[in-house]
Formats: structure tokens, sequence, C-alpha cells
């Protein structure tokens, strides 16, 4: 079965300090993995995807991530952060069950960024 | 383009009424649609998929009966949450996959719904 961890509940930071989400998945077969970001009370907004090619991806607000298969992460970057980011970050894989592409999500990293 | 909508944004209703929740896909179709929960400070569930003109797919643990979805048409998808209980208070969020799009991976997400029961 397919999971995902964020090993981080919460991750404090300093405006224009590089900061990284950790994701680290679990599955047997090949995935796609995603980075979505939520802010209060609003749905998700897709941050960048990874379906194949190259493992670098880079997304929107100035965030990439790295799809590294050897240790199962894909880790969330961005050199400089702002006020703005702070928000809940949520790693997600594709599963395919059912008949469809399901999403399995992490526990979220809450994400603030202190001036 | 790729915008998904839901209706109405906050609700509050009475123990043992029944909530009905709209997600709208506006400027695609979607034969597919997946309904999640989310519980304060927890991630999302999924609670079920959504098929239009079929019946839905429940995930484990998810009851058909509480919680009714229908996809009429291949922009909308609706979930009644019937005889709601105040445990039933959640953030519930659809999704959709943008048929057009050779009905890739990437889901749209839509803003989501408070459901508070009383």
């Amino acid at each position: 079965a397919q999971s995902v961890t964020q090993l981080d509940s919460q991750v404090p930071v300093f405006e224009e300090a590089p900061v990284e989400l950790r994701c680290n998945y679990s599955s047997s077969v090949s995935v796609y993995l995603f980075w979505y970001v939520q802010y209060p009370n609003q749905g998700l907004q897709l941050l960048l995807k990874y379906l194949s090619g190259s493992t670098l991806v880079k997304g929107i607000n100035g965030f990439e991530a790295e799809f590294n298969k050897s240790q199962t992460s894909f880790h969330l970057r961005k050199p400089s952060v702002h006020i703005s980011d702070t928000a809940e970050y949520f790693c997600a894989v594709s599963r395919f069950s059912g008949g469809y592409n399901k999403l399995i999500f992490g526990a979220g990293t809450r994400l603030a960024v202190h001036p | 383009g790729a915008v998904v909508s839901q209706h109405p944004s906050r609700v509050i209703c009475k123990s043992g009424t029944s909530v009905k929740i709209e997600c709208r896909s506006l400027d695609f179709q979607a034969t597919t649609m997946f309904w999640y929960r989310q519980f304060p400070k927890q991630s999302l569930m999924l609670m079920a998929t959504s098929n239009e003109g079929s019946k839905a797919t429940y995930e484990q643990g998810v009851e058909k009966d509480k919680f009714l979805i229908n996809h009429a048409s291949l922009t909308l998808s609706t979930l009644t949450v019937t005889s709601a209980h105040p445990e039933d208070s959640s953030f519930y969020i659809c999704s959709a996959r943008d048929l057009g799009n050779g009905g890739g991976n990437e889901q749209f997400f839509g803003p989501g719904t408070r459901l508070t029961v009383l």
C-alpha cells in the first residue's frame, strides 16, 4: 500500500530564509507525486507535480522539489520565503485504485514565516 | 482555467437536518469528481469518487446512506449529508479531473465548505 509521511508537522522560519519541507513516500510501483498548498479556510492549490522525466521539478511561487527514487523522497524547497508563504503544505501520492488515480495525502506541514 | 467552485462556502444547521453541498467545474468537463473531508489541523481524507451518470464509489468506512452523492452532469456533483449530527461538522472539499486534459492525474480543488452542525 502507498503512504506519505511528512516528517515535520510545523516549520517556523524567518522571512527571506530558505526552507525545506520533507516528504517521504512508500510505494512498490511508479508514482506520481504532488505538493499542494492550503491557505486558511480555502481549498488546495497545486504547487508542483512529478509525473516523469527530470527529477527536479519547478512550481509556482518560487517553489521546487526533487524526486529521489532511491530515498523515496520528494522534498519541497524555496530559497527565500515570504510572509505570504505562511500556509499548510500537503504532499500527496497518486494511487491507482478502483479504476481511478486517487490521491493519498500526508498529514501536512504548517509553514510559519516570521518577520 | 480549471476552476472548481463549491456552494455554500459555509453552512450551519441543526442536528437532524440534511445539507446539500454543490461542486461545479466552471470551465471544463469532469467525468470524475472526488469528495474529501478534513478535520481541524488534519489532512484530507477521501470519502468517495463520484462519476457522471453512475453510482459513486465510497471509501472503506464511509456510510453511503449518510453521505449521498449525485453526479448529475459533467460539471456538477452534489454531496448531501443526511440527518446531520455534530460529529459530521467538518470541512468538505471536492476536486475534479479535467477530462479535456487527457484525464490526467491532476485534480483541481474547490474552495471547500465549512459545515457546522449544532
